[in-house]
């Protein structure tokens, strides 16, 4: 079974302060995502990488970053973290890019 | 533009109930693909079905049938004879090559059954 996990299940940081949030996937899959799932909007891709060190911008980058040194590991970075952050970050996986997805539990993001 | 609509924010049966989820979805591309996945209360996306444009079979796996239709660009979801476990959140969402393989999803129905 492909195995998605995330750091933490919820994290409560402060506003202006650096967040981390980490995915490991366990499948060798090349391809892997960060979403972000607020009320009423669905899931919003924000980063998406296809390959180490390789990186895409998605719908909504403004504000984050990512870092892919190693194919299993992809993190997402909050250089400083807002109120309107707050949201569940949802991390994926496939192993091309036309086929599903695995998703991670997911991480509860509140900063104050 | 690419888009997808679950027009049903919420909907609410009773066990036993035969239920039907709706999905439309846009897109000017000849190859694409389009999924169902699942999100229980534990927060975790479970994938349901994948399926291409080019195979408008309707599918069933055990009481979950999919309805794909190509002239009403729709693809649908039924849970026939639902359970208290199918209470969950599910998406739709279509994959086209010209979004870069990017997962487009609608705005997720709420289906809870009530026993």
């Amino acid at each position: 079974d492909v195995k998605v996990t995330q750091s933490s299940r919820y994290l409560v940081k402060r506003t202006g302060e650096k967040v981390f949030l980490e995915c490991v996937q366990d499948m060798d899959h090349e391809n892997m995502f960060w979403y972000r799932q607020d009320p009423g909007l669905g899931l919003r891709l924000i980063y998406f990488s296809y390959d180490v060190k390789m990186k895409e911008k998605g719908d909504i980058p403004e504000g984050y970053s990512v870092s892919r040194e190693k194919k299993e590991r992809f993190s997402l970075i909050l250089e400083s973290a807002s109120t309107n952050q707050t949201s569940m970050y949802l991390c994926a996986s496939s192993v091309f890019s036309d086929n599903e997805q695995f998703f991670g539990p997911g991480t509860r993001l509140t900063v104050l | 533009a690419q888009k997808v609509t679950q027009a049903q924010t919420e909907i609410s049966v009773v066990e036993k109930e035969d239920v039907t989820l709706d999905c439309v979805y846009e897109t000017r591309d000849t190859t694409y693909y389009l999924f169902w996945y699942k999100q229980p209360p534990s927060g975790e996306l479970v994938f349901l079905i994948r399926r291409n444009s080019f195979d408008e079979q309707n599918e069933i796996s055990g009481r979950y049938s999919w309805n794909f239709q190509k002239s009403t660009s729709s693809f649908n979801f039924t849970i026939t004879a639902s359970q208290v476990v199918d209470s969950a959140v599910y998406f739709c969402a279509l994959l086209t090559y010209n979004q870069g393989g990017k997962l487009i999803f609608g705005q997720g129905t709420e289906l809870s059954v009530k026993p």
